[in-house]
Protein backbone atom coordinates (compact mmCIF):
# COMPACT_ATOMS: atom_id res chain seq x y z
CA UNK A 1 0.00 0.00 0.00
CA UNK A 2 1.18 3.21 -0.71
CA UNK A 3 1.89 5.80 2.33
CA UNK A 4 3.69 9.10 2.85
CA UNK A 5 5.59 10.71 5.56
CA UNK A 6 6.60 14.14 6.22
CA UNK A 7 9.06 15.24 8.52
CA UNK A 8 8.62 18.17 10.55
CA UNK A 9 5.46 19.04 11.91
CA UNK A 10 6.57 22.72 11.94
CA UNK A 11 8.76 24.73 9.79
CA UNK A 12 9.55 28.44 10.75
CA UNK A 13 11.67 30.13 8.06
CA UNK A 14 12.17 33.88 7.78
CA UNK A 15 10.26 35.97 5.05
CA UNK A 16 12.38 35.84 1.91
CA UNK A 17 14.13 32.70 2.79
CA UNK A 18 14.16 29.41 1.26
CA UNK A 19 11.03 27.07 2.48
CA UNK A 20 11.69 23.24 2.03
CA UNK A 21 9.12 21.09 3.45
CA UNK A 22 9.97 17.24 3.19
CA UNK A 23 7.88 13.96 2.04
CA UNK A 24 9.02 10.41 1.39
CA UNK A 25 6.69 8.20 0.30
CA UNK A 26 6.11 4.16 -0.16
CA UNK A 27 5.32 2.68 -2.73
CA UNK A 28 5.25 -0.76 -4.48
CA UNK A 29 3.98 1.23 -7.72
CA UNK A 30 5.16 4.25 -9.99
CA UNK A 31 3.13 7.07 -7.59
CA UNK A 32 1.04 9.84 -8.08
CA UNK A 33 2.03 11.89 -5.59
CA UNK A 34 0.29 15.75 -4.75
CA UNK A 35 1.39 18.67 -2.19
CA UNK A 36 -1.99 20.96 -0.77
CA UNK A 37 -2.27 23.85 1.18
CA UNK A 38 -4.62 24.55 3.77
CA UNK A 39 -5.34 27.62 5.28
CA UNK A 40 -7.31 27.83 8.88
CA UNK A 41 -10.80 27.03 8.55
CA UNK A 42 -10.88 26.06 4.70
CA UNK A 43 -10.70 23.08 2.48
CA UNK A 44 -7.67 22.37 0.97
CA UNK A 45 -6.25 23.57 -2.59
CA UNK A 46 -3.96 21.50 -4.88
CA UNK A 47 -0.01 23.13 -5.07
CA UNK A 48 1.38 20.77 -7.62
CA UNK A 49 1.11 16.93 -8.27
CA UNK A 50 3.50 14.67 -10.30
CA UNK A 51 2.14 12.06 -12.33
CA UNK A 52 5.10 10.25 -13.83
CA UNK A 53 6.18 12.79 -16.11
CA UNK A 54 8.79 15.64 -15.60
CA UNK A 55 10.25 14.75 -12.24
CA UNK A 56 10.60 18.36 -11.48
CA UNK A 57 6.90 20.11 -11.06
CA UNK A 58 5.96 23.35 -10.72
CA UNK A 59 3.01 24.58 -9.20
CA UNK A 60 0.90 27.61 -7.60
CA UNK A 61 2.22 30.39 -5.92
CA UNK A 62 5.93 29.64 -6.91
CA UNK A 63 6.16 26.34 -5.39
CA UNK A 64 7.72 23.69 -7.29
CA UNK A 65 8.62 19.99 -6.01
CA UNK A 66 10.69 17.25 -7.14
CA UNK A 67 10.52 13.59 -7.20
CA UNK A 68 13.72 11.49 -6.75
CA UNK A 69 13.09 8.06 -7.07
CA UNK A 70 16.78 7.28 -5.53
CA UNK A 71 15.58 8.84 -2.53
CA UNK A 72 11.69 7.90 -2.26
CA UNK A 73 11.52 11.84 -1.99
CA UNK A 74 9.07 14.54 -2.95
CA UNK A 75 10.03 17.54 -0.90
CA UNK A 76 8.32 21.07 -1.41
CA UNK A 77 10.46 24.03 -2.22
CA UNK A 78 9.85 27.77 -2.81
CA UNK A 79 12.96 29.98 -3.11
CA UNK A 80 11.42 33.43 -0.91
CA UNK A 81 9.05 32.75 1.10
CA UNK A 82 6.35 35.00 1.72
CA UNK A 83 3.75 35.81 4.93
CA UNK A 84 0.91 34.87 3.08
CA UNK A 85 2.52 31.28 2.34
CA UNK A 86 2.05 30.52 6.35
CA UNK A 87 -0.19 27.83 6.80
CA UNK A 88 -0.73 24.00 6.59
CA UNK A 89 1.06 21.39 4.01
CA UNK A 90 0.06 17.92 2.80
CA UNK A 91 1.64 15.80 1.00
CA UNK A 92 0.05 12.96 -0.77
CA UNK A 93 -0.15 9.73 -2.47
CA UNK A 94 -2.62 8.46 -4.69
CA UNK A 95 -4.07 4.70 -4.68
CA UNK A 96 -5.62 3.08 -7.61
CA UNK A 97 -8.63 1.22 -6.61
CA UNK A 98 -8.79 -2.31 -8.35
CA UNK A 99 -12.08 -1.30 -10.33
CA UNK A 100 -11.48 1.76 -11.27
CA UNK A 101 -11.48 4.89 -8.82
CA UNK A 102 -8.83 6.80 -6.94
CA UNK A 103 -8.03 7.16 -3.29
CA UNK A 104 -5.99 9.88 -1.70
CA UNK A 105 -4.05 9.38 1.71
CA UNK A 106 -2.74 12.23 3.57
CA UNK A 107 0.75 12.59 5.33
CA UNK A 108 0.62 14.33 8.95
CA UNK A 109 1.01 17.42 7.43
CA UNK A 110 3.45 20.33 7.85
CA UNK A 111 2.70 23.41 9.63
CA UNK A 112 4.62 26.16 8.15
CA UNK A 113 5.46 29.47 10.02
CA UNK A 114 6.65 32.64 8.38
CA UNK A 115 8.20 35.12 10.06
CA UNK A 116 9.51 39.25 9.42
CA UNK B 1 -11.15 24.90 -12.47
CA UNK B 2 -13.71 22.85 -10.42
CA UNK B 3 -15.69 23.64 -8.00
CA UNK B 4 -16.91 21.85 -5.09
CA UNK B 5 -18.86 23.03 -2.35
CA UNK B 6 -19.80 22.01 1.24
CA UNK B 7 -23.14 22.99 3.21
CA UNK B 8 -23.38 24.25 5.68
CA UNK B 9 -19.87 26.03 6.73
CA UNK B 10 -20.48 26.18 10.06
CA UNK B 11 -23.13 24.13 12.22
CA UNK B 12 -24.08 23.47 16.15
CA UNK B 13 -26.26 20.89 17.34
CA UNK B 14 -27.61 19.23 20.21
CA UNK B 15 -26.20 16.24 21.33
CA UNK B 16 -28.58 13.78 20.22
CA UNK B 17 -29.95 15.21 16.73
CA UNK B 18 -28.33 14.35 13.48
CA UNK B 19 -26.76 17.19 11.19
CA UNK B 20 -26.41 16.56 7.57
CA UNK B 21 -24.07 17.84 5.37
CA UNK B 22 -24.10 18.05 1.80
CA UNK B 23 -21.52 18.24 -1.03
CA UNK B 24 -22.10 19.19 -4.82
CA UNK B 25 -19.98 19.56 -7.52
CA UNK B 26 -20.78 23.01 -9.23
CA UNK B 27 -19.56 22.35 -12.60
CA UNK B 28 -18.52 18.62 -13.28
CA UNK B 29 -19.98 15.29 -12.81
CA UNK B 30 -18.25 13.57 -9.80
CA UNK B 31 -17.76 9.71 -10.61
CA UNK B 32 -16.35 9.33 -7.00
CA UNK B 33 -16.81 11.23 -3.57
CA UNK B 34 -13.98 11.45 -0.65
CA UNK B 35 -15.79 12.24 2.85
CA UNK B 36 -12.56 13.00 5.32
CA UNK B 37 -12.49 14.14 8.92
CA UNK B 38 -9.76 16.09 10.70
CA UNK B 39 -9.20 16.82 14.15
CA UNK B 40 -7.51 19.88 15.25
CA UNK B 41 -3.93 20.14 13.98
CA UNK B 42 -3.86 16.82 13.24
CA UNK B 43 -4.50 15.25 9.33
CA UNK B 44 -7.31 14.25 7.29
CA UNK B 45 -8.53 11.00 8.03
CA UNK B 46 -10.69 9.33 5.12
CA UNK B 47 -13.91 8.27 6.13
CA UNK B 48 -15.35 6.66 3.23
CA UNK B 49 -15.44 6.60 -0.13
CA UNK B 50 -18.81 7.14 -2.61
CA UNK B 51 -19.85 5.83 -6.07
CA UNK B 52 -22.47 7.48 -7.14
CA UNK B 53 -25.96 5.09 -7.15
CA UNK B 54 -24.06 2.56 -5.05
CA UNK B 55 -23.31 2.20 -1.31
CA UNK B 56 -20.23 3.93 0.15
CA UNK B 57 -16.88 2.05 0.97
CA UNK B 58 -16.21 2.90 4.40
CA UNK B 59 -12.83 2.83 6.15
CA UNK B 60 -11.93 0.29 8.94
CA UNK B 61 -13.16 1.96 12.31
CA UNK B 62 -15.29 3.86 10.89
CA UNK B 63 -19.12 3.40 11.67
CA UNK B 64 -21.08 3.61 9.04
CA UNK B 65 -24.61 3.63 10.90
CA UNK B 66 -23.32 6.49 12.88
CA UNK B 67 -21.89 8.36 9.48
CA UNK B 68 -24.38 7.72 6.74
CA UNK B 69 -23.36 8.80 3.34
CA UNK B 70 -25.73 8.85 -0.02
CA UNK B 71 -24.74 10.03 -3.21
CA UNK B 72 -27.61 10.20 -4.85
CA UNK B 73 -26.38 11.99 -8.13
CA UNK B 74 -23.39 12.67 -9.78
CA UNK B 75 -23.16 16.03 -8.01
CA UNK B 76 -24.18 15.74 -4.78
CA UNK B 77 -23.35 13.00 -1.72
CA UNK B 78 -24.25 13.69 1.55
CA UNK B 79 -23.16 13.04 5.06
CA UNK B 80 -25.63 12.20 8.21
CA UNK B 81 -23.77 12.55 11.56
CA UNK B 82 -26.91 10.39 13.29
CA UNK B 83 -27.42 11.18 16.92
CA UNK B 84 -24.57 13.34 17.44
CA UNK B 85 -22.16 13.49 20.41
CA UNK B 86 -19.70 16.42 21.75
CA UNK B 87 -16.73 13.23 20.17
CA UNK B 88 -18.44 13.69 16.75
CA UNK B 89 -17.16 17.93 16.89
CA UNK B 90 -14.69 17.76 13.65
CA UNK B 91 -13.63 19.43 10.85
CA UNK B 92 -15.42 17.52 7.86
CA UNK B 93 -14.15 17.96 4.23
CA UNK B 94 -15.55 16.75 1.21
CA UNK B 95 -13.48 15.58 -1.99
CA UNK B 96 -14.32 14.99 -5.72
CA UNK B 97 -12.85 13.36 -8.23
CA UNK B 98 -14.30 12.98 -12.22
CA UNK B 99 -12.74 9.67 -13.31
CA UNK B 100 -9.30 7.41 -12.90
CA UNK B 101 -6.49 9.35 -12.13
CA UNK B 102 -8.15 13.21 -12.00
CA UNK B 103 -7.31 15.30 -9.55
CA UNK B 104 -9.55 15.72 -6.59
CA UNK B 105 -11.35 18.55 -5.56
CA UNK B 106 -12.21 19.79 -2.11
CA UNK B 107 -15.38 21.56 -0.64
CA UNK B 108 -14.27 24.16 1.61
CA UNK B 109 -15.20 21.94 4.64
CA UNK B 110 -17.85 21.94 7.51
CA UNK B 111 -17.06 22.34 11.13
CA UNK B 112 -19.75 20.27 13.44
CA UNK B 113 -19.92 21.45 16.86
CA UNK B 114 -21.91 18.96 19.37
CA UNK B 115 -22.89 20.64 22.45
Amino acid sequence: AQSVTQLGSHVSVSEGALVLLRCNYSSSVPPYLFWYVQYPNQGLQLLLKYTSAATLVKGINGFEAEFKKSETSFHLTKPSAHMSDAAEYFCAVIHILTGGGNKLTFGTGTQLKVEL
Amino acid sequence: GAVVSQHPSWVICKSGTSVKIECRSLDFQATTMFWYRQFPKQSLMLMATSNEGSKATYEQGVEKDKFLINHASLTLSTLTVTSAHPEDSSFYICSATTGYTGELFFGEGSRLTVL
